[in-house]
């Protein structure tokens, strides 16, 4: 069965303090991993697809990558709108079913 | 515009009644889904449509049924509501992949059911 792990649960960092988030994750053939930003009260928004490992997706203060095994949520200079809860999914080939990870809270201090 | 809108936004109930979700997209997809997110946010799938017919049935108890009419709307009812199914319900859509593309997935705002 497919499985996806984050860490950390959650992640407190200064404005200005860049900082990595991570997904594990064990699939049988990837067919694409995802991550969303999900704000309180709201529904995931939609972030990067992935589709193969060394892929990188670059959006505002956000860079997204992927190995094999795991993938990566950078941040750079983050400021307190980014501020949320990151979550990472995957979806193996040939199948419907997307897996999401429990996600990792960010809060960002002025 | 919304792309995938879902009524009601809340949604408080006694045990045992019977209640519906409704869903629906703007966006041409031909896949819809049903997630429940449980108190400690983690998303978890319970059905999805595609083209009416139904493609992806979760473990999940028969009290829940839902219902496409067409491809752009998926309704959730769900029969003698427990405590237990307390918990955001949420919708999204995606258009089926051809190839190597992917079924990258976009989720309405949630409706937050209470059970008491």
């Amino acid at each position: 069965e497919d499985q996806v792990t984050q860490s950390p649960e959650a992640l407190r960092l200064q404005e200005g303090e860049s900082s990595s988030l991570n997904c594990s994750y064990t699939v049988s053939g990837l067919r694409g991993l995802f991550w969303y930003r999900q704000d309180p009260g709201k529904g995931p928004e939609f972030l990067f697809t992935l589709y193969s490992a060394g892929e990188e997706k670059e959006k505002e203060r956000l860079k997204a990558t992927l190995t094999k095994k795991e993938s990566f949520l950078h941040i750079t200079a983050p400021k307190p709108e980014d501020s949320a809860t990151y979550l990472c999914a995957v979806q193996a080939k040939g199948y419907q079913k997307v897996t999401f990870g429990t996600g990792t809270k960010l809060q960002v201090i002025p | 515009d919304t792309a995938v809108s879902q009524t009601p936004k809340y949604l408080v109930t006694q045990m045992g009644n019977d209640k519906s979700i409704k869903c629906e997209q703007n966006l041409g997809h031909d896949t819809m889904y049903w997630y429940k997110q449980d108190s400690k946010k983690f998303l978890k799938i319970m059905f999805s449509y595609n083209n009416k017919e139904l493609i992806i049935n979760e473990t999940v108890p028969n009290r829940f049924s839902p219902k496409s009419p067409d491809k752009a709307h998926l309704n959730l009812h769900i029969n003698s509501l427990e405590l237990g199914d307390s918990a955001v319900y949420f919708c999204a859509s995606s258009q089926r992949g051809v190839g190597v593309s992917t079924d990258t997935q976009y989720f309405g705002p949630g409706t937050r059911l209470t059970v008491l």
